[in-house]
């Protein structure tokens, strides 16, 4: 069966700060991955999604980036955090091609101060 | 517009209550449609996708009106453990690979 892991669970930042947040999935292979963000009282926001290595969409323009340096890594970064940065970060995966569910990881709860 | 627009609830509702959540949606070639539940600090977890033809699961029943952009929910007989919020979502259209969410509508299920 297929999982999906995150890490860290909670994160307290100082604004200014880099940032680093590890999404793997494991029992599957060649997954899209999406990394969204949850701000407190709103909707899900898609950051970033990825069909395969190394290829990434952005969808919304920010000071984060995201990385895919093996099939089932997403790596979400920040050189610098914003107040703004903080929220639940969640990482999903569909099957590969696949319009299909998406499966989230329990995600990391980041708070910029 | 926004592309999916829910009822804003909150709903609160005795147990045992039916209880419905609306959602439209604005791109007419959206091809499927989910409905998930979120616990409060938890990820979100996929409840039933909706079948043109209408689908149910238990005490749950989903529908799409494809001509007026439209998904409901029904919730029979609600259990205090159906509280959370649900998420109307709704893929972006042929060969896209995204999905759209809904803000949520929250439920509580009183005793």
């Amino acid at each position: 069966s297929q999982t999906i892991h995150q890490w860290p669970a909670t994160l307290v930042q100082p604004v200014g700060s880099p940032l680093s947040l590890e999404c793997t999935v494991e029992g599957t292979s060649n997954p899209n991955l999406y990394w969204y963000r949850q701000a407190a009282g709103r909707g899900l926001q898609l950051l970033f999604y990825s069909v395969g290595i190394g290829q990434i969409s952005s969808e919304v323009p920010q000071n984060l980036s995201a990385s895919r340096p093996q099939d089932r890594q997403f790596i979400l970064s920040s050189k610098k955090l914003l107040l703004s940065d903080s929220g639940f970060y969640l990482c999903a995966w569909t099957l590969p091609l696949a319009l299909d569910e998406q499966f989230f990881g329990p995600g990391t709860r980041l708070t910029v101060l | 517009r926004k592309e999916v627009e829910q009822d804003p609830g909150p709903f609160n509702v005795p147990e045992g209550a039916t209880v419905a959540f609306n959602c439209t949606y604005s791109n007419s070639a959206s091809q499927s449609f989910f409905w998930y539940r979120q616990d409060c600090r938890k990820e979100p977890k996929l409840l039933m996708s909706v079948y043109s033809s209408g689908n149910e699961d238990g005490r749950f029943t989903a529908q799409l009106n494809r001509a007026s952009q439209y998904i409901s929910l029904l919730i029979r007989d609600s259990k205090l453990s159906d509280s959370a919020t649900y998420l109307c979502v709704v893929n972006m259209g042929a060969g896209s690979y995204q999905l759209t969410f809904g803000k949520g509508t929250k439920l509580s299920v009183i005793p």
